[in-house]
């Protein structure tokens, strides 16, 4: 185990749905990042929050949103699914800006029917 | 285009064996970091180096960051089933210390 919980594990869901992905960080650590992984292209970085705000965007879509709330847990919010966003969706924590390294989740996998 | 290329992306060698990983980049990065991933989980972090010229040794694993801190390698002595995985290193570039990025990873099988 971890210490960075996400949930669900797995997710079926149909096209066109809107889906919540939940990560609750290692205890103490403050900063959460969502990174998507698919097998063509690897492990790609979403966006970071620091202490509830926003600190670093990838190449997140428009469809897509998080948030992180004060009892530091993340949300990753995903809309309009497509087939395409099928893929493992995983949640990381670190300490202040993570330069000794991430602290990942399990992931959710996210399948679009 | 991959910041971080890593070479080779497959790699199936005999219990007993030697091996390097190769993480290769045009960027100058702050520092790098090697993680292994195991089917259904998450990476998991090995090491993190800093300093232009690193070595770092874990058991039968030897980490190096390049001079110019825009590549590094990872070397297994004498590889057991137990090291089968997904290998990724990641590293904050220079210009961007905020995103951590990955490399496209190297898939190791350890035959018996």
């Amino acid at each position: 185990d971890s210490g960075v919980t996400q949930t669900p594990k797995h997710l079926i869901t149909a096209t066109g749905q809107r889906v919540t992905l939940r990560c609750s960080p290692r205890s103490g650590d403050l900063s959460v990042y969502w990174y998507q992984q698919s097998l063509d292209q690897g492990l790609q970085f979403l966006i970071q929050y620091y202490n509830g705000e926003e600190r670093a965007k990838g190449n997140i879509l428009e469809r897509f949103s998080a948030q992180q709330f004060p009892d530091l847990h993340s949300e990753l919010n995903l809309s309009s699914l497509e087939l395409g966003d099928s893929a493992l969706y995983f949640c990381a924590s670190s300490g202040a800006q993570g330069l000794h390294g991430y602290t990942f989740g399990s992931g959710t996998r996210l399948t679009v029917v | 285009t991959q910041l971080l290329e890593q070479s080779p992306q497959f790699l199936s060698i005999q219990e007993g064996e030697n091996l390097t990983v190769y993480c290769n980049s045009s960027s100058v990065f702050s520092s790098l970091q090697w993680y292994r991933q195991e089917p259904g989980e998450g990476p998991v972090l090995l090491v993190t180096v800093v300093t232009g010229g690193e070595v770092k040794k874990l058991k039968r694993l030897t980490f190096q960051f390049g001079d110019a801190r825009k590549d590094s390698s990872l070397h297994i002595t004498a590889a057991q089933p137990g090291d089968t995985g997904l290998y990724l290193c990641a590293g904050f570039p220079m210009d961007s210390s905020y995103k951590l990025i990955f490399g496209s990873g190297t898939r190791l099988l350890v035959r018996p």
